[in-house]
């Protein structure tokens, strides 16, 4: 049984670029939320997806966006990278539709870093 | 004042102490309790989750929930050096989005 997919593993990017991580999530799961994890921190809540919209969010610019697909799959786009957005990404996801919402099931990230 | 405070260490301990681990929080709206381990480039799983207060054992791991305190625990009894990696408290309200804390480094010495 295939947990929750990321990719890529690493990516570099320049400031001002745009990047876009991608996520599968586990069989079975409808739900995905993204977190920011600065080093040395505990992962920080970007927003969450539900049904293709979103449905929460965290305090996170504008520059931070995403997407559903019907197939749950999901994507996170920041633009206009800062040196400040280079973190490990994590993608997690759960099943609201069968009330486990809390059962998070986490990818291994994205290590992202803007130079 | 931060909703979740957790000490960072790094806390290092003998194999086969018993190790505790905790977080206090702000926000009384926090139904739902949790606790991740976090190994070197890997993403967080899922250890144990609580509702409201009480306790909750799972083989060497113990969780506690004190929410007239604000205050959460983790033990792990009979530890070993396999055990060694960060540990995060995370919780949650109704609005189920969930809050982590900075994650304590634990180093169990062989």
């Amino acid at each position: 049984d295939a947990g929750v997919t990321q990719s890529p593993t690493h990516l570099i990017k320049t400031r001002g670029q745009q990047v876009t991580l991608r996520c599968s999530p586990k069989s079975g799961h409808d739900t995905v939320s993204w977190y920011q994890q600065a080093l040395g921190q505990g992962p920080q809540f970007i927003f969450q997806y539900y049904e293709e919209e979103e449905r929460q969010r965290g305090n996170f610019p504008d520059r931070f966006s995403g997407h559903q697909f019907p197939n749950y799959s999901s994507e996170l786009n920041v633009n206009a990278l800062l040196l400040g957005d280079s973190a490990l990404y994590l993608c997690a996801s759960s099943s609201i539709g069968q009330g486990d919402w809390y059962g998070y099931t986490f990818g291994s990230g994205t290590r992202l870093t803007v130079v | 004042q931060k909703e979740v405070e957790q000490d960072p260490g790094p806390l290092s301990v003998p194999e086969g102490a018993i190790v505790s681990l905790n977080c206090t929080y702000s926000n009384s709206a926090f139904q739902y309790f949790m606790w991740y381990r976090q190994y070197s480039r890997k993403g967080p799983e899922l250890l144990m989750y609580t509702y409201s207060s009480g306790n909750k054992e799972d083989g060497r791991f113990t969780a506690q929930v004190d929410k007239s305190s604000k205050y959460i625990s983790l033990f792990i009894r009979d530890s070993q050096p396999s055990d060694s990696a960060t540990y995060l408290c995370a919780m949650s309200g109704r609005d189920d989005k969930i809050i982590f804390g900075k994650g304590t480094r634990l180093h169990i010495l062989p």
